[in-house]
């Protein structure tokens, strides 16, 4: 089964810190991971995919197979970066590439 | 990046009614339109995948004749909420993609159920 596990609620970081946002998946095969991002009263938008291997407003995010994991990581956070992250991953079974979200990390970053 | 509209952003009802939620792919042919609803503070739960011309396929435990989704043309997908109760009450979010390309989010819609 498709599962995307995303252990924290909440990550609470002071501004300049390093923040680190857990994601473990769990698929039979080969999974396309995505790192989504909703600002407050914004629409859900593409933050990352772990294809692209790009860094984007200082994110990076490495799939590791054999942990199954797919950690969001900046080196130093911005106030501006507080938000809802979504970890997902859409599989190739079936008739439809469909996006399985997990439960979302709230970052909130202290002054 | 692609823009996916939903219309309306806002709407109560009363119990009973019917309601229909627009999302509309702006300024690309989608062939695949998704609906999620997110309870507050929760994820997003697929509800359905919707491709143009056929059947949408549900996910297990979303009642197909409760939520009716029609995906028309590649640029327009409608969810109704038929006879809805304050049960129902949700943030309903669409999104749409084109193959295997990113999927794009509408903004949302507030469905209050009263």
């Amino acid at each position: 089964a498709q599962r995307v596990t995303q252990p924290e609620k909440l990550l609470s970081v002071f501004k300049g810190a390093p923040v680190e946002l857990k994601c473990n998946y769990s698929y039979s095969g080969s999974p396309e991971l995505f790192w989504y991002v909703q600002y407050s009263r914004q629409r859900l938008q593409l933050l990352l995919r772990h294809i692209s291997r790009e860094s984007i407003k200082g994110f990076t995010a490495d799939l590791n197979k054999g942990e199954t994991s797919f950690h969001l990581k900046k080196p130093f956070a911005q106030e501006e970066d507080s938000a809802m992250y979504y970890c997902a991953l859409r599989g190739y079974g079936g008739a439809t590439n469909k996006l399985i979200f997990g439960t979302g990390t709230l970052l909130a970053v202290q002054p | 990046g692609a823009v996916v509209s939903q219309h309306p952003s806002r709407v109560i009802c009363k119990s009973g009614t019917s309601v229909k939620i627009e999302c509309r792919s702006l300024d690309f042919q989608a062939t695949t339109m998704f609906w999620y609803r997110q309870f507050p503070k929760q994820s997003l739960m697929l509800m359905a995948t919707s491709n143009e011309g056929s059947k949408a396929t549900y996910e297990q435990g979303v009642e197909k004749d409760k939520f009716l989704i029609n995906h028309a043309s590649l640029t327009l997908s409608t969810l109704t909420v038929t006879s809805a109760h304050p049960e129902d009450s949700s943030f309903y979010i669409c999104s749409a993609s084109l193959g295997s390309t990113e999927a794009f989010f509408g903004q949302g819609t507030r469905l209050t159920v009263v």
